[in-house]
């Protein structure tokens, strides 16, 4: 079946650095990527939805400004928490698209903000 | 905006005991999903549902998309211990967009 990367697997930052997680297509062409957080015991939530060339819709209330989502290619989504405080620190998942029927996620990347 | 309420939160059995879960919703959806999370990982799909009313089985498990499209539910027959994993409903009306459950912690004891 198609396949989701998504890395790093787990990062640990200090408060007030910026980190990039990517989410890579790696057999088939994603028109549309999205990410979602997931706090322990809890939900998947979404907070973006991304298309290849333009710019990521985001949730009412996610800070588009601190979560900067860039899908510059069919197969590349990356999300950039910037400014990393530890109450950011979450599990983040990205999933990809490959027509309505076609959803695959990444595997995750745990982030602890220190 | 719309919300799916998963029951139960988290369950206890012992092996090959059989195990059902299921969703409700106020809104109505097109498309009904299940998916199930290990610690650590993405979640993975179990079972897709199509069409109201269907039901679809994929090896112990069996799914249903409620007639009234505002619910589904997954039955796990004679559970087994790599079964433990956290079960997610996911509900679709339009696009790729899903709207998750809460989820249904499953333990299961040798």
């Amino acid at each position: 079946g198609a396949v989701v990367s998504q890395h790093p697997s787990w990062v640990i930052c200090k408060s007030g650095t910026s980190v990039k997680i990517e989410c890579r297509s790696l057999d088939f062409q994603a028109t549309t990527m999205f990410w979602y957080r997931q706090f322990p015991k809890q939900s998947l939530m979404l907070m973006a939805t991304s298309n290849e060339g333009s710019k990521a819709t985001y949730e009412q209330g996610v800070e588009k400004d601190k979560f900067l989502i860039n899908h510059a290619s069919l197969t590349l989504s990356t999300l950039t928490v910037t400014s990393a405080h530890p109450e950011d620190s979450s599990f983040y998942i990205c999933s990809a698209s490959m027509g309505y029927e076609k959803l695959f996620f990444g595997s995750g990347t745990q982030l602890s903000v220190l | 905006g719309q919300q799916l309420n998963q029951s139960p939160q988290s369950m206890f059995i012992q092996e090959g005991e059989d195990v059902s879960m299921n969703c409700t919703s106020s809104s109505i959806f097109n498309t009904w999903l299940w998916y199930k999370q290990d610690p650590g990982e993405g979640p993975v799909l179990l079972i897709a549902l199509y069409k109201a009313g269907e039901l679809t089985s994929n090896g112990r498990l069996t799914a249903q998309f409620g007639i009234t499209r505002k619910d589904s539910f997954l039955n796990i027959s004679a559970s087994i211990p790599s079964d433990v994993g956290i079960y997610f409903c996911a509900g679709r009306t339009s696009g790729s967009r899903l709207t998750f459950g809460e989820g249904t912690q499953l333990t299961v004891n040798p």
